[in-house]
């Protein structure tokens, strides 16, 4: 079974500028959650989708949004970028939204550089 | 939301166990314990999660304490393999979010 894709892998952009990242979650699983990892922050939660609804987000500006789709893949935008916005972004995808009882897999993330 | 205590940094020798200690105080009764790690410049892993009980995988067990408030997360034999950042995360019920601690860097010597 193939595991968390995510694309790009590395991404450089320019201060003020937009991004989507894209995640294709293990088939069969329909959570799909976004974090981003900084030296500074460490793993932040962003955002969770199930069934193409949003269930939570984590402490992040109006600038960060996301969808999903209903094939589950999922995409997450941010707009206006700022040069905190450098980190890794990590996707990961779970069998069902149960307060975990499932594990999360996650993606190899995209690592976005804002100049 | 139920917040994780671990060590910053822990040492261990190649082919030796691993005890890597985990405090959740604040854990409430239908909270899971999840354990990920991550390697250099990769993303998170799964390692185990568990609920009240004792837990084996083919990687690791996972000791919960009685009352719930400490788990362990134990590598039976450490390889250099091993070394990486490990994750201790209690899953809040019903609010559909994971908080990651610091984590626990571990050190492995050949």
């Amino acid at each position: 079974k193939a595991g968390v894709t995510q694309t790009p892998r590395y991404l450089i952009k320019t201060r003020g500028q937009q991004v989507t990242l894209s995640c294709s979650p293990i088939s069969g699983h329909r959570s799909v959650s976004w974090y981003q990892q900084t030296p500074g922050q460490g793993l932040q939660f962003l955002f969770e989708y199930f069934s193409e609804t949003q269930r939570n987000k984590g402490n992040f500006p109006g600038r960060f949004s996301g969808r999903q789709f209903s094939n589950s893949r999922s995409e997450m935008n941010v707009s206006t970028l700022e040069l905190g916005d450098s980190a890794l972004y990590l996707c990961a995808s779970s069998l069902s939204p149960g307060q975990g009882i499932y594990e999360q897999y996650f993606g190899p993330g995209t690592r976005l550089t804002v100049t | 939301d139920a917040k994780t205590t671990q060590p910053n940094s822990m040492e261990s020798n190649e082919e030796e166990p691993v005890h890597l200690p985990c405090n959740h105080s604040t854990i409430s009764g239908t909270d899971y314990i999840h354990w990920y790690r991550q390697l250099p410049s990769q993303g998170p892993e799964y390692v185990i999660h568990g609920l009240t009980s004792n837990v084996n995988n083919r990687m690791a067990s996972l000791a919960i304490a009685e009352d719930r408030k400490s788990s362990t997360l134990i590598l039976h034999r450490a390889t250099l393999r091993d070394a990486a950042v490990y994750y201790c995360i209690s899953y809040n019920t019903g609010g559909f979010k994971t908080i990651f601690g610091a984590g626990t860097r571990l050190f492995v010597k050949a």
